[in-house]
């Protein structure tokens, strides 16, 4: 079994603090992706990488930045926290190329800016 | 229009009756289709993926893909009220680089 974990399930921080959210994969998988789910709106991908310090804008990057130093591990930094960056954040892995890839869900971050 | 179009619901089914939901997908290209569930508080688990034209069985779950109509759905027979959830559609273009594109999702009730 794929195993997903995200560093925390809930998080309270302040306006212009710096955040970081970290996820951590033990399946050896190439492929992870960060993306943040609000209500009507869905997932949105912020950021994603396929290989060790690689990384990819998704569609909303604004606010974000990424860091892979280890296959394993990917996580979100938010330089500055806004309010408008509250929200759930999930973490995803997937394997290899081609078109059979499923991607695994941490159990996601729930992040509140005060 | 968006990309993966779902009717967000809710849609409300008598426990033990069929749940159809459906998926557009505006892509002409696209080649990969998942179906996930996601409870509420919980993070997305996979339960479908379907790639050729045609019905994929799962235990109670069928789900239909027609490349042709661009469109895919999802049936669950015999509800349950622990299919109560919210069910994303999500779709995939034909390259390895190609992201997965994830529709807002369907609120399902199973109603005893």
């Amino acid at each position: 079994d794929v195993k997903v974990t995200q560093s925390s399930r809930y998080l309270v921080k302040r306006t212009g603090e710096k955040v970081f959210l970290e996820c951590v994969q033990d399946m050896d998988h190439e492929n992870m992706f960060w993306y943040r789910q609000d209500p009507g709106l869905g997932l949105r991908l912020i950021y994603f990488s396929y290989d060790v310090k690689m990384k990819e804008k998704g569609d909303i990057p604004e606010g974000y930045s990424v860091s892979r130093e280890k296959k394993e591990r990917f996580s979100l930094i938010l330089e500055s926290a806004s309010t408008n960056q509250t929200s759930m954040y999930l973490c995803a892995t997937s394997s290899g190329g081609g078109i059979s890839i499923e991607q695994f869900f941490g159990p996601g971050t729930r992040l509140t800016v005060l | 229009q968006k990309e993966v179009e779902q009717n967000s619901g809710p849609l409300s089914v008598p426990e033990g009756a069929i749940a159809s939901l459906n998926c557009t997908y505006s892509d002409r290209v696209s080649q990969s289709f998942f179906w996930y569930r996601q409870y509420s508080g919980k993070s997305p688990e996979l339960i479908m993926s379907i790639y050729s034209n045609g019905d994929k069985e799962d235990g109670r779950f069928t789900a239909q893909l027609n490349k042709a109509s661009q469109y895919v759905s999802l049936l669950i027979r015999d509800s349950q009220p622990s299919d109560s959830a919210t069910y994303l559609c999500a779709v995939k273009g034909p390259s390895s680089a190609s992201k997965i594109i994830f529709g807002s999702g369907t609120r399902l009730s199973i109603r005893p």
